[in-house]
């Protein structure tokens, strides 16, 4: 069946570093592709999206791109704030299993920037 | 605009008690999920509702049930509550269905804990 995976946290960085959390996917069809970012104590937001190859999303600095040769979806941001502190989930969507357009979730990565 | 709203925000459970979470959203989506988090672990599909009086099961639906009477709410219900479904429970919302891009917009959490 489809899945996802991300590489594995908790990623430290300090602030105005680079960022790169890996994902790559398995999906039988041509799923779109998303980011989601939770804070803690609330519930998950959208980052970014993408809906077919070579798309890339990008949103308050994250950029990801739809990459089908590779099935990545890896997210980057050239310099991370403090605020970006959270845990990012990969997902993707893919109608051929046909359970009510769910998302299909990786496991998260915590990410944690110092001052 | 309140969005997904849950309740409670916490709970424990001893074992073979029964309780309702309760999930409404305020956006007229017809589209609507109840997933759980477990530690480490992305969020999995528990049930799924496409409109008002239409319920299926997720990956993971034992021990749950739901209904869907009106738009606006999608109740989680859980019989003899079982160590098992000690977890987050995030409910979400959506337009339409995710593999064409829609965004899902999810409550701020339910965290249950079974003794």
């Amino acid at each position: 069946g489809d899945s996802v995976t991300q590489m594995e946290g908790p990623v430290t960085l300090s602030e105005e570093a680079f960022l790169t959390i890996n994902c790559t996917y398995t999906a039988t069809g041509y799923p779109s592709l998303f980011w989601y970012v939770q804070y803690p104590g609330e519930g998950l937001q959208l980052l970014l999206k993408a809906t077919k190859a070579d798309d890339k999303g990008s949103n308050k600095g994250f950029e990801a791109t739809y990459r089908k040769e590779t099935t990545s979806f890896h997210l980057e941001k050239g310099s991370v704030q403090v605020s970006d502190s959270a845990v990012y989930f990969c997902a993707l969507s893919d109608g051929e299993y046909n359970q009510g357009g769910k998302l299909i979730f990786g496991q998260g990565t915590e990410l944690s920037v110092k001052p | 605009n309140a969005g997904v709203t849950q309740t409670p925000k916490f709970r424990i459970l001893k074992i073979g008690q029964s309780m309702t979470l309760q999930c409404t959203q305020d956006m007229n989506h017809n589209y609507m999920y109840w997933y759980r988090q477990d530690p480490g672990m992305g969020l999995k599909l528990i049930y799924y509702s496409v409109g008002a009086g239409i319920t299926d099961k997720g990956e993971v639906p034992n021990g749950y049930n739901v209904s869907r009477s009106t738009t606006e709410d999608f109740p989680l219900r859980l019989e003899l509550a079982a160590p098992s479904q000690t977890s987050v429970y995030f409910c979400a919302s959506s337009y339409d269905r995710a593999e064409f891009g829609e965004t899902q917009y999810f409550g701020p959490g339910t965290r249950l804990l079974v003794l």
